[in-house]
């Protein structure tokens, strides 16, 4: 069974842009969640989608934000880009009950200068 | 909302000797601590999780204990070996992780030959 994909793997844009990347979790999973990676804050909670719909959210601005398409692949949209968006983003999919491991992907690089 | 903290930031430890790693939550209604490993330049994958109606599970080398009273949970790894180098995250979750996972800051685990 193929593993999480994401895309594209690596990209950079310049402040004030707008980005998608792109998440298809493993088939037969319906929940994908979002994390941002940074040196200096983690693993942080984005969002968490189940069926088309966002089932949870961390504490993230307005300017993150995300969708699930029928298929269960997922996208993730950031507009209006700052310098402190650069980070590893990354993507988890499981069945989407409880107590379910959460299978990561291999992350998009965002770089914003 | 949850918080994690996580202990030590680095550890170095002689090969064949133990690590122990400890984490601390904030949130009495959290019932899903899963430990992941993340390799340099690769995607977090789970290596042991325990769920808050046990104290304790073990699978070979590494085991994980946790204590609800005091909201405290460590993972344990014995005879350490070098591919055991990695940063490792804890986490914890309500609703047995489908509502997203908070993570721990990671601690370096260095293996010294």
């Amino acid at each position: 069974k193929a593993g999480v994909t994401q895309t594209p793997r690596y990209l950079i844009k310049t402040r004030g842009q707008q980005v998608t990347l792109s998440c298809s979790p493993i088939s037969g999973h319906r929940s994908v969640s979002w994390y941002q990676q940074t040196p200096g804050q983690g693993l942080q909670f984005l969002f968490e989608y189940f069926s088309e719909t966002q089932r949870n959210k961390g504490n993230f601005p307005g300017r993150f934000s995300g969708r699930q398409f029928s298929n269960s692949r997922s996208e993730m949209n950031v507009s209006t880009l700052e310098l402190g968006d650069s980070a590893l983003y990354l993507c988890a999919s499981t069945l989407g009950g409880s107590y379910n491991e959460q299978f990561f992907g291999p992350g998009t690089r965002l770089t914003v200068l | 909302g949850e918080n994690v903290e996580q202990h030590p930031s680095t550890l170095s430890v002689q090969e064949g000797d133990s690590a122990v790693i400890k984490c601390t939550y904030s949130d009495s209604a959290s019932n899903y601590f899963p430990w992941y490993k993340q390799e340099l330049g690769k995607r977090p994958q789970l290596i042991i999780d325990i769920r808050s109606n046990v104290g304790e599970k073990k699978d070979q080398r590494i085991a994980v204990t946790l204590n609800k009273t005091a909201k405290h949970f460590s993972l344990h790894i014995t005879e350490t070996q070098p591919e055991d180098s990695a940063v490792y995250f804890c986490a914890a979750s309500k609703g047995g992780g489908a509502d997203g996972l908070t993570f721990g800051k990671g601690t370096h685990l260095i293996i010294q030959p």
